[in-house]
């Protein structure tokens, strides 16, 4: 059971570029949501999901897609990278009854030049 | 909409000894949780312990406990018996309480170093 797995732990990223953070649980949880951590502001909520074909915006959406087309896998995309994209991308997971701790990834660390 | 704020940015406490972290929020609801997430510099983030807003009785896990006042929006977190693997990031959380209701609301974060 490797609970909620992220690829890749560290990027550099050129302005304009393309690319996208790989999320994955192994825990069927229906619930699945993208934050993005920034100094002094604590993590914020970029989009989630909560079953596969299901995603909504959270707090921070702007920049970022993403697609649920399974249970596990709940990627993170950046269509045009920009300097304010830089930031701790963390994907978070949680059954969506009973107690549903969230469980987090270990992070993506984004850097945007 | 909710909002979390943590106000001490920084604390420090000698090992052994307690200290306490601070956290406020602001909400409409009456059915919610809170939490206080640890996050160490290996930057996983860790649930150190949960508070459902209907129970009157302050949660408690080992030498962490927290002071939990529904009516002044306050949600301390007390460490006691510091060690130095307290040393983190620790993050006040807001949930609603609705079933199905995930998101996350965070305060700011407060640094926590432990003296040895």
């Amino acid at each position: 059971n490797a609970g909620v797995t992220q690829t890749p732990k560290f990027q550099v990223l050129k302005t304009g570029q393309s690319m996208t953070l790989q999320c994955a649980q192994d825990m069927n949880h229906e619930y699945m949501s993208w934050y993005r951590q920034d100094p002094g502001m604590g993590l914020r909520l970029i989009h989630y999901s909560v079953g596969a074909g299901i995603t909504d915006q959270g707090e921070v959406p702007n920049g970022y897609n993403v697609s649920r087309s399974t249970t596990e896998d709940f990627p993170l995309r950046l269509l045009s990278a920009a300097p304010s994209q830089t930031s701790v991308y963390f994907c978070a997971s949680s059954r969506l009854a009973g107690h549903n701790e969230q469980f987090f990834g270990p992070g993506t660390r984004l850097t945007v030049l | 909409a909710q909002t979390v704020t943590q106000s001490q940015p920084e604390m420090s406490v000698q090992e052994a000894e307690t200290v306490t972290l601070s956290c406020t929020y602001d909400t409409s609801e009456s059915d919610y949780y809170l939490f206080w997430y640890k996050q160490p510099p290996s930057r996983q983030m860790i649930l150190v312990i949960r508070q459902e807003a209907y129970k009157q009785q302050n949660a408690t896990e080992n030498r962490f406990s927290v002071n939990f006042q529904k009516a002044a929006k306050s949600f301390s977190l007390k460490i006691s018996d510091s060690q130095l693997g307290d040393a983190a990031m620790y993050f006040c959380a807001y949930r609603r309480g609705i079933q199905g209701a995930q998101k996350l609301v965070f305060g700011q974060g407060t640094r926590l170093t432990i003296n040895p």
